[in-house]
């Protein structure tokens, strides 16, 4: 069974602060993608990181893919209130019936107040 | 494009009634997933469609939930004789071709209670 651990489960932080999130995984992944949800909502896509030490930058968040494909963190620099939400990553890989799965992790729930 | 639309988006029953649920996913979008999210968990798989091929079902997906794709266009995803337990997000998603490099594409889920 594939496992993703995320840390930290809660975050808040003053609007203007830098902070960094992490997913970790005893397993490999094909892809690794980072998703964030609002209540009520479904996930919306991030960004993707397929190569081992791919770094993405996305205006103020910064994603990166650990060497071995395992682990991936999220910073944002200059947090605004815009930016809460739950932050979730999710691990991708093809089953036997070729169907792309995620594996997701629980989440970070990201609270910047302002 | 109006992205996947689920309906309802709050269905409230009582336990040992059945439940349909219904996602329309983006129209040029052949691959089409269920997830199921309780709280303060990630979303978990239930089951996958290409086309109108189920592929791929989880051992979540007790003799109590079936669906459909019929004509590989919209989705229905049925729960028979509900329980508390089922109480939760059910999530729709659709995918392109390569949904390792762009993604799925969520509703925005149908929150089920069982009371």
């Amino acid at each position: 069974t594939q496992l993703l651990e995320q840390s930290p489960q809660f975050l808040s932080i003053q609007e203007g602060e830098n902070l960094t999130v992490y997913c970790n995984s005893s397993s490999v992944f094909s892809s690794l993608q980072w998703y964030r949800q609002e209540p009520g909502e479904g996930p919306v896509l991030l960004v993707t990181v397929v190569t081992g030490g791919e770094v993405k930058k996305l205006k103020r968040l910064t994603f990166q893919f650990g060497d071995a494909r395992k682990d991936s963190s999220l910073h944002i620099t200059a947090a605004q209130t815009g930016d809460t939400g739950l932050y979730l990553c999710a691990g991708g890989s093809y089953s036997g019936a070729g169907s792309y799965q995620l594996t997701f992790g629980k989440g970070t729930k990201l609270s910047v107040i302002p | 494009d109006t992205g996947v639309s689920q309906n309802p988006r709050h269905k409230i029953t009582k336990r040992g009634q059945n439940v349909t649920f219904r996602c329309d996913p983006i129209s040029e979008h052949n691959r089409l997933y269920w997830y199921r999210q309780t709280l303060g968990q990630g979303p978990e798989f239930l089951t996958y469609f290409q086309n109108e091929a189920q592929l791929e079902k989880s051992r979540l997906l007790s003799d109590r939930f079936s669906a459909e794709r019929p004509k590989g266009s919209f989705s229905t995803l049925e729960i028979q004789r509900t329980e508390q337990g089922d109480s939760a997000m059910y999530l729709c998603a659709s995918s392109s071709k390569q949904p390792g490099i762009y993604g799925y594409t969520f509703g925005s889920g149908t929150r089920l209670t069982v009371v």
